[in-house]
């Protein structure tokens, strides 16, 4: 058990650029979630897979966010045409079925 | 939408001393589950507690679940230096997503 991994730890980007996260999740999870946090706030929920299948998304990911998990495995989210209001720690998460969930260290985002 | 709220906001106390948070929720829940947090990393599962228990210990952690308040108190005793960190409650409902709350700041001074 390696734990979630989560690539790159940090990235800055201009605005109006776009970025892409990889997450890694403990290899027989099968449900990956993404939650968003921002200073002083806890984690906002995003959207979560069950193996390939995307299962619920948050009112909060606009149309310039989507999320992919080919094959069950890993997982991508893109943000496109970024806006300094993205500026976020961008967790993920997985789980076996109803388990308490295992986090990664979180890919920080800022927007210039 | 943030489920729960964590009172209070920020918690300073002496090594030794026994520290308790509280989370207040809103809507009915399958379990409440706490969550650690260092500064700059991700979440740490500590307890989870089904609606149907009213306290559950898990080494010097206890929680308590009052369903009819809707709320759950986290109390870490004899608390240490390295306990420091930001908690979080999170309740699940429909059985997918966790809703997690704004969270308590402690602090253990040495």
């Amino acid at each position: 058990d390696t734990g979630v991994s989560q690539n790159p730890r940090h990235k800055i980007t201009k605005r109006g650029q776009n970025v892409t996260f990889r997450c890694d999740p403990i290899s027989e999870h099968n449900r990956l979630y993404w939650y968003r946090q921002t200073l002083g706030q806890g984690p906002e929920f995003l959207t979560y897979f069950q193996n390939e299948a995307q299962l619920e998304k948050s009112r909060l990911l606009s149309d310039r966010f989507s999320a992919e998990r080919p094959k069950g495995s890993f997982s991508t989210l893109e943000i496109q045409r970024t806006e300094q209001g993205d500026s976020a720690m961008y967790l993920c998460a997985s789980s076996l079925d109803y388990s308490p969930l295992h986090f990664g260290n979180g890919t920080r985002l800022t927007v210039t | 939408s943030q489920q729960g709220e964590e009172d209070p906001q920020a918690l300073s106390i002496q090594e030794g001393e026994n520290a308790t948070m509280n989370c207040s929720y809103k809507t009915s829940i399958n379990n409440l589950q706490w969550y650690r947090q260092n500064s700059g990393r991700g979440l740490v599962h500590l307890i989870l507690i089904r609606s149907n228990e009213r306290e559950k210990h898990s080494g010097r952690l206890r929680v308590t679940l009052d369903t009819s308040k809707k709320s759950s108190s986290l109390l870490i005793t004899a608390s240490r230096a390295a306990d420091t960190a930001s908690y979080f409650c999170a309740t699940e409902t429909s059985g997918s997503r966790l809703t997690f709350g704004e969270g308590t700041q402690l602090t253990v001074n040495p």
